[in-house]
This record gives structure tokens, C-alpha cells and sequence, in this order.
């Protein structure tokens, strides 16, 4: 089945820094990548996501790209402040035919923003 | 418009007693996904309804756990005879449904196990 992995774990940054958090997937037939963005004690909120036929959406200070061929995607902070201080998950659909998709997640990573 | 719905909050309950979660998804999404996250780590599927169908039970961790839909709206998940290791946090998410659509998650249920 899908398997995803997500780097890294953990994950600090100066105010004004970018950050980078990177995923693998394993599945070829998968075709849609969120992002979900979990603040301590809330639920995970969806940022942005990206669907295979393209390489690349931006929203503000917000981006991911896909290199399909290499099977990752990444997200790109720019800017960063310390309320982007969350933990955030990948995740990668896993075609269900005519039932319909399901997500696989990452394990998440850590933000913390310091100012 | 509401949100995702779920109740209770918080639920502890002893060793061996069993538990019913309850998930509203937003009206008119035919998907429904029931997630566990213990304390720390990430998003493990449970099982998933596109309307009242559960296609994929997979991610069950074992036959204490079962869930059903009934009028392609209201979800329960029953843990029988509960044990502490099923302590965790249970998100129900739902989507337009079909295909890769955005899930949006409920605030959750915090299950104690003591």
C-alpha cells in the first residue's frame, strides 16, 4: 500500500527564515497532495494541496511543488512568524475506484518559529 | 455554515467498558473518515464511509473497533471492551466525497483509558 514519509521531524527557524518540509510517496497512481497545518490542541486545518497535474501552486507566503517523476512533494514557508509555529502533515490520496479516495498521511513535522 | 461535529469531547472510561464516539459530518458531504492520533504523532487511518458504504476498513485495529453510518450523515465508532492503549485522540473528517476533495476534520474526542 501507500506509504509516506516525512522530513524533517522537527524543524526550527528564525522569524523571517524560510522553511522547507519534504515527503515521499510510494503509490504512482496517487493524484492529490494536501497539506494540513494542526496548531497545539486544534484540529488539522487544510493550507494548500496540489493535484498531479501540476508542479507548483503558491498562495502568499505558501507553496509546494511536485515532482511526480521523483514521487515528492515539498512545502515551501517563506517569511516565516511564529504563529506559522505548528505541526503540519503531508498527505497523498490512494485511488479507490469507484468509492472513491482516501488520504494517506506523514507523520508530521514540527514548526517552531522563533522570534 | 457548521462544521464537522463530534461529541463527546472528552470521554474516560475504565478497562474493558466499551465507548461509542459520535461524528456529524458537514451536511451534504458524502464522505466520512474516522483518524486516530495518539498523544505526539500523526494521523492513523481507521475506516471510511462514502455514504453508508465503508469500503475500507483496513486501518481497524483490531475487532473491538466497529463503525457504522446510518442516512448517509451521522457516524459512530464503538471500541468494545476498551484498553488503555486505545487512549488517543479520534478525528472524524468529511469531504464532497468521491475524489480529492478536502477533508475538513472535527475538533475530536480525547478517549482516557484508565
Amino acid at each position: 500500500g501507500e506509504n509516506v514519509e516525512q522530513h524533517p521531524s522537527t524543524l526550527s527557524v528564525q522569524e523571517g527564515d524560510s522553511a522547507v518540509i519534504k515527503c515521499t510517496y510510494s503509490d504512482s497512481a496517487s493524484n492529490y497532495f494536501p497539506w494540513y497545518k494542526q496548531e497545539l490542541g486544534k484540529r488539522p486545518q487544510l493550507i494548500i494541496d496540489i493535484r498531479s497535474n501540476v508542479g507548483e501552486k503558491k498562495d502568499q507566503r505558501i507553496a509546494v511543488t511536485l515532482n511526480k517523476t521523483a514521487k515528492h512533494f515539498s512545502l515551501h514557508i517563506t517569511e516565516t512568524q511564529p504563529e506559522d509555529s505548528a505541526v503540519y502533515f503531508c498527505a497523498a490520496s490512494i485511488p479507490g475506484g469507484e468509492y472513491g479516495n482516501k488520504l494517506v498521511f506523514g507523520a508530521g513535522t514540527i514548526l517552531r518559529v522563533k522570534s | 455554515g457548521a462544521g464537522v461535529s463530534q461529541s463527546p469531547s472528552n470521554k474516560v472510561t475504565e478497562k474493558g467498558k466499551d465507548v461509542e464516539l459520535r461524528c456529524d459530518p458537514i451536511s451534504g458531504h458524502t464522505a466520512l473518515y474516522w483518524y486516530r492520533q495518539s498523544l505526539g504523532q500523526g494521523l492513523e487511518f481507521l475506516i471510511y464511509f462514502q455514504g453508508n458504504s465503508a469500503p475500507d476498513k483496513s486501518g481497524l485495529p483490531s475487532d473491538r473497533f466497529s463503525a457504522e453510518r446510518t442516512g448517509g450523515s451521522v457516524s459512530t465508532l464503538t471500541i468494545q471492551r476498551t484498553q488503555q492503549e486505545d487512549s488517543a485522540v479520534y478525528l472524524c473528517a468529511s469531504s464532497l466525497g468521491l475524489h480529492n476533495n478536502e477533508q475538513f476534520f472535527g475538533p475530536g474526542t480525547r478517549l482516557t483509558v484508565l
